[in-house]
């Protein structure tokens, strides 16, 4: 079965130090990849996402994520975090067959800043 | 555009009443999802449609939920009869299939059900 496992639920920084949120997939089958970010209150965005091509993918906000296929990851990273980078952020992985078409959404970690 | 619209933002009712959420889709998407986010449970898929169609319902949790779409520009997801365990935030979101096949998805602000 296809999953997204998101291995850490909390990741507490300080400000200005630098992150890696990971994430780490399963499916024997080609993905497309996402991160998303919830601030308090809000619905989801996106925040970057991998289709094909180079592995390192550049988002907004000044995140960026890599793409290893052999380790079946998509971490998130960002060199210097902001206090309103204080949030949740979820993986995603879209797997697309000819009979099956569904996005997974992982359980979240949840970012917090301390300045 | 507006974004996804979602309506009530909150919603406070008793057990055992209807509830009924509504979604506006941003226009010329083509899916349309419906999840649900709690604290212990995440964020659930409930249902999807491709062209106003539905497509996987098996997130649905049981007959109480039912969705509909019967226009490009308007979703519903009705509870009948609610119970305290619906409680949660409900989430629509819409998205164009591109030429890659990586839709990015576009939520709305939820709706806060509160079932007392």
């Amino acid at each position: 079965a296809q999953s997204v496992t998101q291995l850490d639920s909390q990741v507490p920084v300080f400000e200005e130090a630098p992150v890696e949120l990971r994430c780490n997939y399963s499916s024997s089958v080609s993905v497309y990849l996402f991160w998303y970010v919830q601030y308090p209150n809000q619905g989801l965005q996106l925040l970057l996402k991998y289709l094909s091509g180079s592995t390192l993918v550049k988002g907004i906000n000044g995140f960026e994520a890599e793409f290893n296929k052999s380790q079946t990851s998509f971490h998130l990273r960002k060199p210097s975090v902001h206090i309103s980078d204080t949030a949740e952020y979820f993986c995603a992985v879209r797997i697309k067959k000819t009979s099956y078409d569904k996005v997974i959404f992982g359980p979240g970690t949840s970012l917090s800043v301390i300045p | 555009d507006a974004g996804v619209i979602q309506s009530p933002r909150h919603e406070v009712t008793e057990m055992g009443q209807e509830v009924t959420l509504r979604c506006k889709p941003i226009s010329g998407h083509d899916y349309l999802f419906w999840y649900r986010q709690t604290m212990m449970r995440g964020l659930e898929l409930l249902i999807y449609f491709n062209n106003n169609v539905p497509i996987d319902d098996s997130g649905m949790p049981e007959d109480r939920f039912s969705a509909k779409m019967p226009n490009a520009s308007f979703s519903t997801l009705k509870i009948q009869p609610s119970e305290p365990r619906d409680s949660a935030v409900y989430f629509c979101a819409s998205s164009l299939e591109d030429r890659e096949g990586a839709d990015t998805q576009y939520f709305g602000p939820g709706t806060r059900l509160t079932v007392l």
